[in-house]
């Protein structure tokens, strides 16, 4: 299983939106509605921000947004925020109890 | 509060067996699925095994078919990762991770493993 492909990195300025891409095939983002996205600081554990590609965890700020088209999923942030820099993964079921991550997209603020 | 708390990690040779333990606490263990994820050092995430509530159900990523072994003890709260014929690429931090209906909703603050001569 190769990775889901996510661009290496995004900036933006605070308060400005991102979209972070996770793109797959019709065999894990496009054959299933199991996409969901973590977001990952160094020496802390990954923490659940999408789930079922567009909702969203009790706790997660609604600045956080996902969606799907095809075989590529997304990620929104809007209202960026300093807190918001970290390394963010997409996640995909892939079948028979399967499962495979994006690359890794790290978000800056600048 | 939901606590998942991996022990076991440390330097093995290559060729060598690791046993990684979870225990879980602050949720119904039984009635969860829990997956093992790994992150080498610079690396991204990389889903690696997982086991059903029951145990019944397992799959595993092919780099580690054979090699690794998931198992738990619902009595005890605990899962376990035996590896076994351990590999420099298998260096990493081990995750011990609960998975809701195909995603990870909590994660354990990790096991590292070092596989080196």
């Amino acid at each position: 299983q190769s990775a889901l492909a996510q661009p290496a990195s995004v900036s933006g300025s605070p308060g400005q939106s991102i979209t972070i891409s996770c793109a797959g095939t019709s065999s894990d983002v496009g054959g299933y509605t199991a996409v969901s996205w973590y977001q990952h600081q160094p020496g802390k554990a990954p923490i659940l921000v999408i789930y079922g590609g567009t909702k969203r965890p009790s706790g997660i700020s609604d600045r956080f947004s996902g969606s799907k088209s095809g075989n590529t999923a997304s990620l929104t942030i809007s209202g960026l925020q300093a807190e918001d820099e970290a390394e963010y993964y997409c996640c995909a079921y892939s079948g028979e109890s399967m499962y495979v991550f994006g690359s890794g997209t790290l978000v800056t603020v600048l | 509060e939901v606590r998942l708390s991996e022990s076991g990690g440390g330097l093995v040779r290559p060729g060598g067996s690791l046993r990684l333990s979870c225990v879980a606490s602050g949720f119904t263990f039984d009635t969860y699925a829990m997956s093992w994820i790994r992150q080498a050092p610079g690396k991204g995430l990389e889903w690696v095994l997982f086991i059903s509530s029951s145990g019944v159900t397992t799959s595993y990523i092919d780099s580690v078919k054979g090699r690794f072994t998931v198992s738990r003890d619902n009595s005890k709260n605990t899962l376990f990762l035996q590896m076994n014929n351990l590999r420099v690429e298998d260096t990493a931090t081990y995750f011990c991770v609960r998975q809701g209906g195909g995603f990870f909703d909590y994660w354990g603050q990790g096991a590292l493993l070092t596989v080196s001569s």
